[in-house]
């Protein structure tokens, strides 16, 4: 199975902040990569897929970058609305799976 | 607008069988563009895949729960149903249904669209 390490598991930011969080993946899973958001008592929100594909509607101060097994999220600008958990998650091989996550706080 | 809906026991006792359906609206679970999903998160926790079933009723199960795990699909009431077997304390989480848009590897691919999530509790 492929296991994906998101560092760091916490992170504090402030409102204005560039922040990016790295998701490592146990072996190589070319770009099939998505990233979540989620916030508290909320369902995950899909910001990113095939490692830098904007999912519709999601702002572009979120970007995603990487191949292999090596993989970034950036979020540009933080706003109060993006203090949340952050997930990735490999589609490369069966069984599906996620990293342990991200908390962003201020 | 595509809306998917978990709904179902709260609690189950242990050693019974979890059941949980999804009710999908605004989209069909016949389309071959998409997969329907389960992934669980126990409280605090991370998210877990449980399982994935195909617009023919192909069914893709996590190894760690396949044994316990069944996913069917009711296209005539476009829902698809999880039922988790001989369930433990363990098995407490909020279980999400979600779509998958079909990719270049079918069945492996992302989650675009998710559900509220329903919390099952597993106690006497």
């Amino acid at each position: 199975d492929i296991q994906l390490t998101q560092s760091p598991s916490s992170l504090s930011a402030s409102v204005g902040d560039r922040i990016t969080i790295t998701c490592r993946a146990s072996q190589d899973i070319s770009n099939s990569l998505a990233w979540f958001q989620q916030k508290p008592g909320k369902a995950p929100q899909s910001l990113i897929y095939g490692a830098s594909t904007l999912q519709s509607g999601v702002p572009s101060k979120f970007s995603g970058s990487g191949s292999g097994t090596d993989f970034t999220l950036t979020i540009s600008g933080l706003q109060s609305e993006d203090f949340a958990t952050y997930y990735c998650q490999q589609y490369s091989t069966y069984p599906l799976s996620f990293g342990g996550g991200t908390n962003v706080d201020i | 607008q595509l809306q998917l809906q978990e709904s179902g026991p709260g609690l189950v006792k242990p050693s019974d069988t979890l059941s949980l359906t999804c009710t999908v609206s605004g989209g069909s679970i016949s389309s071959s563009d998409y997969y329907w999903g389960w992934i669980r998160q126990p409280p605090g926790k991370g998210l877990q895949w449980i399982g994935t079933i195909s617009y023919r009723g192909s069914t893709y199960n996590n190894p760690s729960l396949r044994s316990r795990v069944s996913i069917s699909g009711d296209t005539s009431k476009n829902q698809f149903s999880l039922k988790l077997s001989s369930v433990t304390a363990a098995d407490t989480a909020v279980y999400y249904c979600a779509r998958l848009p079909r990719g270049i590897q079918l069945w492996l691919t992302y989650f675009d669209y998710w559900g509220q999530g329903i919390l099952v509790t597993v106690s006497s």
